[in-house]
């Protein structure tokens, strides 16, 4: 079935740097496109931007550029997400998740990785 | 890129139906049919409970249904149960590939 597992709670100072991951299983990892998005306490579900799983290719949404990086290892069937210069605003869960090749939703979800920035 | 404009509550008695909006712009929501639907409960991971506006997932009840007119896309809720109450994401696909969410919609079941 598929899975997607993601790394557990952070805690990091303001500027400082975050990196989360999401190991997937269960289905041709190369075929995918995977997704980041977000949720801050009390806040909705925020859009960071995408990995082709296949062939690395990234795309961010504007507000998130200059700041993250998103990466995948084939090897291993994990995605990546790196933020840097951490705000107190930064804390919030994160998720992973996959689209459909030639689909434009998200089918299945990590389960979250819940980030905090405190000093 | 906003996010797309939800109301902040919806709430209905069991066995009634609600009606959830989700507005956006001739850029997103209005500019093709990419728009899904999510129910999140605190917590836990959304599901998927609809997409390309009106398509159900195997396995998601048929009392949702989903909708759009313009750059308003719209779920309902029918039957109205219980296990209903969570929080209600629409999405859309925006034309540069990037994708937006609405502000979220919380159902309660009076």
């Amino acid at each position: 079935q598929v899975q997607l597992v993601q790394s557990g709670a952070e805690v990091r100072e303001p500027g400082a740097s975050v990196k989360v991951s999401c190991k997937a299983s269960g289905y041709t990892f190369t075929n995918y496109f995977m997704h980041w998005m977000r949720q801050a306490p009390g806040q909705g579900l925020e859009y960071m931007g995408l990995v082709e799983a296949g062939n690395g290719n990234t795309l961010y949404a504007q507000k998130f550029q200059g700041r993250v990086t998103m990466t995948r290892d084939t090897s291993t069937s994990a995605i990546y997400l790196e933020l840097s210069s951490l705000g107190l605003d930064d804390t919030a869960v994160y998720y992973c998740a996959r689209e459909p090749p030639r689909q434009c939703f998200f089918d299945y979800w990590g389960q979250g990785t819940l980030v905090t920035v405190s000093s | 890129q906003s996010a797309l404009t939800q109301s902040a509550s919806v709430s209905g008695s069991p066995g009634q139906s609600i009606t959830i909006s989700c507005t956006g712009t001739s850029s997103d929501v209005g500019s093709d049919n990419f728009v899904s639907w999510y129910q999140h409960y605190a917590g836990k991971a959304p599901k998927l409970l609809i997409f390309d506006v009106s398509k159900r997932p195997s396995g998601v009840s048929d009392r949702f249904s989903g909708s759009k007119s313009g750059n308003t896309a719209s779920l309902t809720i029918s039957g109205l149960q219980t296990e209903d109450e969570a929080d209600y994401y629409c999405c859309s696909r925006a034309r540069d590939g990037t994708y937006v969410f609405g502000t979220g919609t919380n159902v309660a079941v009076l």
